[in-house]
C-alpha cells in the first residue's frame, strides 16, 4: 500500500502571503497524484490534477508540481477563502485503490 | 456537471446494518466510476471502495472487504453503500465520490451522509 505523507500538519499564514505545502509518496505515483480542499461541513472540491493541472473553475493563485514521490501545492497570495484543510491522493494500479494523505490544516495567523 | 445527491442521516445500534445511497443526474450513469469514502469526526479521507456501473464489478480497500458491498441501479442512477457489523468507529460522514473509468481522481462529490453508530 501507497502511504501519503503531508506536510506540515498545520500552517498558520495571513492573507496575501504563499502557502506551500508538501505530500511526499512511499514510493513512485509517477504524476498520478490530485489535491482536495474541505471547508468544515462541506464535501472536498478537487483543486488539482495529474500533479498540475487545474481542476474547472480553481482559480490561477492554486498550483501543483511535482512527480514521483514529491509534490507539492502552492497558493500564490492566500484569500481569506483559501483557509481550510488540504488532501493530497493517490490511485495505485495494483491493487486497485485510493489512499489519502493525512491532511494539511491552513489556518489564518 | 455530474450531481451527486445522497440519502440522510441515519442513527444506527452496533452490529446492524446501514445502507446509503447516492444518486447521480447530469451525466451518463454508466460512463463513469463511483466510490465511497468516509470521514471520522476530526479525522482524514479514507477510501472504502468503489464500482464502475456499466461492468457492475465492485473492489474494496481491505480494510472493508467482507464487511462493505457497493451496488448500483442503472434504472435510477443511483449507487449504494452497505456496510455491516456496525461499531461506534463506524461513526462518520461518508461521501459518494465519482471519477472516470480507470480515472485518479474524484472530480465530484455529494453531500454527505452521517452515519451515528450508537448503543
Amino acid at each position: 500500500e501507497i502511504v501519503l505523507t503531508q506536510s506540515p500538519a498545520t500552517l498558520s499564514l495571513s492573507p496575501g502571503e504563499r502557502a506551500t505545502l508538501s505530500c511526499r509518496a512511499s514510493q513512485s505515483v509517477s504524476s498520478y497524484l490530485a489535491w482536495y480542499q474541505q471547508k468544515p461541513g462541506q464535501a472536498p472540491r478537487l483543486l488539482i490534477y495529474d500533479a498540475s493541472n487545474r481542476a474547472t473553475g480553481i482559480p490561477a493563485r492554486f498550483s501543483g508540481s511535482g512527480s514521483g514521490t514529491d509534490f507539492t501545492l502552492t497558493i500564490s497570495s492566500l484569500e481569506p477563502e483559501d483557509f481550510a484543510v488540504y488532501y493530497c491522493q493517490q490511485r495505485s494500479n495494483w491493487p486497485p485503490e485510493y489512499t489519502f494523505g493525512q491532511g494539511t490544516k491552513l489556518e489564518i495567523k | 456537471q455530474v450531481q451527486l445527491v445522497q440519502s440522510g442521516a441515519e442513527v444506527k445500534k452496533p452490529g446492524s446494518s446501514v445502507k446509503v445511497s447516492c444518486k447521480a443526474s447530469g451525466g451518463t450513469f454508466s460512463s463513469y466510476a463511483i466510490s465511497w469514502v468516509r470521514q471520522a469526526p476530526g479525522q482524514g479521507l479514507e477510501w472504502m471502495g468503489g464500482i464502475i456501473p456499466i461492468f457492475g464489478t465492485a473492489n474494496y480497500a481491505q480494510k472493508f472487504q467482507g464487511r462493505v458491498t457497493i451496488t448500483t441501479d442503472e434504472s435510477t442512477s443511483t449507487a449504494y453503500m452497505e456496510l455491516s457489523s456496525l461499531r461506534s468507529e463506524d461513526t462518520a460522514v461518508y461521501y459518494c465520490a465519482s471519477g472516470a473509468v480507470a480515472g485518479t481522481r474524484f472530480d465530484y462529490w455529494g453531500q454527505g451522509t452521517l452515519v451515528t453508530v450508537s448503543s
